[in-house]
C-alpha cells in the first residue's frame, strides 16, 4: 500500500541553524500539508499547498518557515532560523484530489533544537 | 472557530474488553467530517475511523466502531475486544466539508491495555 515517507525520522539542530524536512508524498496525490506536534500537545496545523502555491497557512507558519515542491516528488519544509520552541514532531500529509478524500500521514520528522 | 475537545487524559482497559473513548465538537457547520486517529509509541498518526456528517449511519471498522451524535456534537469511539496492540495516543479530530482544509485534533487520550 502506498504511504508518505519522511527523512530525516530525527533531526538535531542548534539554535539559529536552518533545517529542511523532506517528504515524499502518495505518488498520485495533489494536496500536501504540514502539521507539527510539540511534545505532549496536539497536533496543529501549519501550512497547505497545492498547485505549487501555499492554499493555507496558520499564524505558527511566520516568516521563518517555507515550503517548496522542489521537484515531482518531493516536498519540503524549511525553517530559516531554528528556536528552542521549534522542537516539535513534524508530520507531513497528503490527499488525493476531492475534498472528501482522506489525508494520509507520514512517519513524521522529531526535530530537536538544542 | 471549530475545536474539539477530549476530556478524558488517559484511560486503561483489560484486554479482550471494550472500551469507549469521548469527543466533543464545536462547529457552526452542518458539513464537516470527523476521524479518530491512533498515534503508537512510533509516533505514527494512522488513521483509524472517518465519518461523515451527513451520514446517519455510525461507521465501523472491524474492532472499531463510533457512536456518532450530531444534535450532541458527539463523536466517540468504541474499541471492543481490545488488543495490546490497541494501545496508543488516540486523537479525535474534525475537518470542514468546505472551505478550511485542514484538520483539527483533540488533545487526545493515551489509552492502556491491561494484559
Amino acid at each position: 500500500e502506498p504511504e508518505v515517507t519522511q527523512t530525516p525520522s530525527h533531526q538535531v539542530t542548534q539554535m539559529g541553524q536552518e533545517v529542511i524536512l523532506r517528504c515524499v508524498p502518495i505518488s498520485n496525490h495533489l494536496y500536501f500539508y504540514w502539521y507539527r506536534q510539540i511534545l505532549g500537545q496536539k497536533v496543529e496545523f501549519l501550512v497547505s499547498f497545492y498547485n505549487n502555491e501555499i492554499s493555507e497557512k496558520s499564524e505558527i507558519f511566520d516568516d521563518q518557515f517555507s515550503v517548496e515542491r522542489p521537484d515531482g516528488s518531493n516536498f519540503t519544509l524549511k525553517i530559516r532560523s531554528t528556536k528552542l520552541e521549534d522542537s516539535a514532531m513534524y508530520f507531513c500529509a497528503s490527499r488525493w484530489l476531492i475534498r472528501t478524500d482522506t489525508q494520509y500521514f507520514g512517519p513524521g520528522t522529531r526535530l530537536t533544537v538544542l | 472557530a471549530q475545536t474539539v475537545t477530549q476530556s478524558q487524559p488517559e484511560m486503561s482497559v483489560q484486554e479482550a474488553e471494550t472500551v469507549t473513548l469521548s469527543c466533543t465538537y464545536d462547529t457552526s457547520e452542518s458539513d464537516y467530517y470527523l476521524f479518530w486517529y491512533k498515534q503508537p509509541p512510533s509516533r505514527q498518526m494512522i488513521l483509524v475511523i472517518r465519518q461523515e456528517a451527513y451520514k446517519q449511519q455510525n461507521a465501523t471498522e472491524n474492532r472499531f466502531s463510533v457512536n456518532f451524535q450530531k444534535a450532541a456534537k458527539s463523536f466517540s469511539l468504541k474499541i471492543s475486544d481490545s488488543q495490546l496492540g490497541d494501545a496508543a495516543m488516540y486523537f479525535c479530530a474534525y475537518r470542514s466539508g468546505g472551505g478550511d482544509d485542514k484538520i483539527i485534533f483533540g488533545k487526545g487520550t493515551r489509552l492502556h491495555i491491561l494484559p
